[in-house]
C-alpha cells in the first residue's frame, strides 16, 4: 500500500494562466474525490469518481474547473485561466466503496497564483 | 451554512492528560463520522471513525463519542502526548453507500505541552 500520492506538490502560476494537478490513487481504491481547502477551513469537496464515471460535482467547481479518470485509475484537475481566488490546497482521496466510507487523502498540491 | 461544526478553534492540554475534542453536526441524514489529524503542509491522516448504529469506538489511545440525540460527537485522546499537536477535522458523510462525500469542520488546534 502505497498511499494516495499527488503532483506536483507545490505550483506558483500567473493569474489566467492553465495549470493541472495530478492524483494516483490507492491500488485497489474504485471511489476517487477532490477537495479544495483554504486557509482556516476545512476541506471542501469538490467532486468524486467511482472507477472512471463523474458521479458529482459541487456548486463550488465552476466552468473553469474540470476533472477526470480516464481509465479509472489515476484522475486530473485541471483549473484554466486561474484567478487568485483559486490558491488553495487541492487535495485528493480515495476510498474502496465495498470496505466502507473512510477516504485516505493524499499530501495536496498547494497552488498560489500571482 | 455549517452542517459540521467545531466551535472550539484550539485546544492546550498538558501531556499524559486527556484532550476532549468536540464537534456537532446539524444535518440529521449524516450517518458515517471520521475524525482526521493534520499536520501543516501535509493531507490529513484518517484517525478513527464511527457508524451511526453504534455509540462508541475505541482504537487505541483514541476514543470516539457519538451521541445522536445531540447531533454531537467527540474524541478523546488518552493519554495525550506531544507528537499529538496537529489540527484535528470532524468530517461526515450521509447515504452510506450511495455517496459517500465528506463535510468538514474548521478544525481544532491541539496543543501538547510537555
Amino acid at each position: 500500500d502505497t498511499g494516495v500520492s499527488q503532483d506536483p506538490r507545490h505550483k506558483i502560476t500567473k493569474r489566467g494562466q492553465n495549470v493541472t494537478f495530478r492524483c494516483d490513487p490507492i491500488s485497489e481504491h474504485n471511489r476517487l474525490y477532490w477537495y479544495r481547502q483554504t486557509l482556516g477551513q476545512g476541506p471542501e469537496f469538490l467532486t468524486y469518481f467511482q472507477n472512471e464515471a463523474q458521479l458529482e460535482k459541487s456548486r463550488l467547481l465552476s466552468d473553469r474547473f474540470s476533472a477526470e479518470r480516464p481509465k479509472g485509475s489515476f484522475s486530473t484537475l485541471e483549473i484554466q485561466r486561474t484567478e487568485q481566488g483559486d490558491s488553495a490546497m487541492y487535495l485528493c482521496a480515495s476510498s474502496l466503496v465495498e470496505r466502507g466510507e473512510t477516504q485516505y487523502f493524499g499530501p495536496g498540491t498547494r497552488l498560489l497564483v500571482l | 451554512d455549517q452542517q459540521v461544526k467545531q466551535n472550539s478553534p484550539s485546544l492546550s492540554v498538558q501531556e499524559g492528560r486527556i484532550s476532549i475534542l468536540n464537534c456537532d453536526y446539524t444535518n440529521s441524514m449524516f450517518d458515517y463520522f471520521l475524525w482526521y489529524k493534520k499536520y501543516p503542509a501535509e493531507g490529513p491522516t484518517f484517525l478513527i471513525s464511527i457508524s451511526s448504529i453504534k455509540d462508541k469506538n475505541e482504537d487505541g489511545r483514541f476514543t470516539v463519542f457519538l451521541n445522536k440525540s445531540a447531533k454531537h460527537l467527540s474524541l478523546h485522546i488518552v493519554p495525550s502526548q506531544p507528537g499529538d499537536s496537529a489540527v484535528y477535522f470532524c468530517a461526515a458523510s450521509a447515504y452510506s453507500g450511495a455517496n459517500s462525500k465528506l463535510t468538514f469542520g474548521k478544525g481544532i488546534t491541539l496543543s501538547v505541552r510537555p
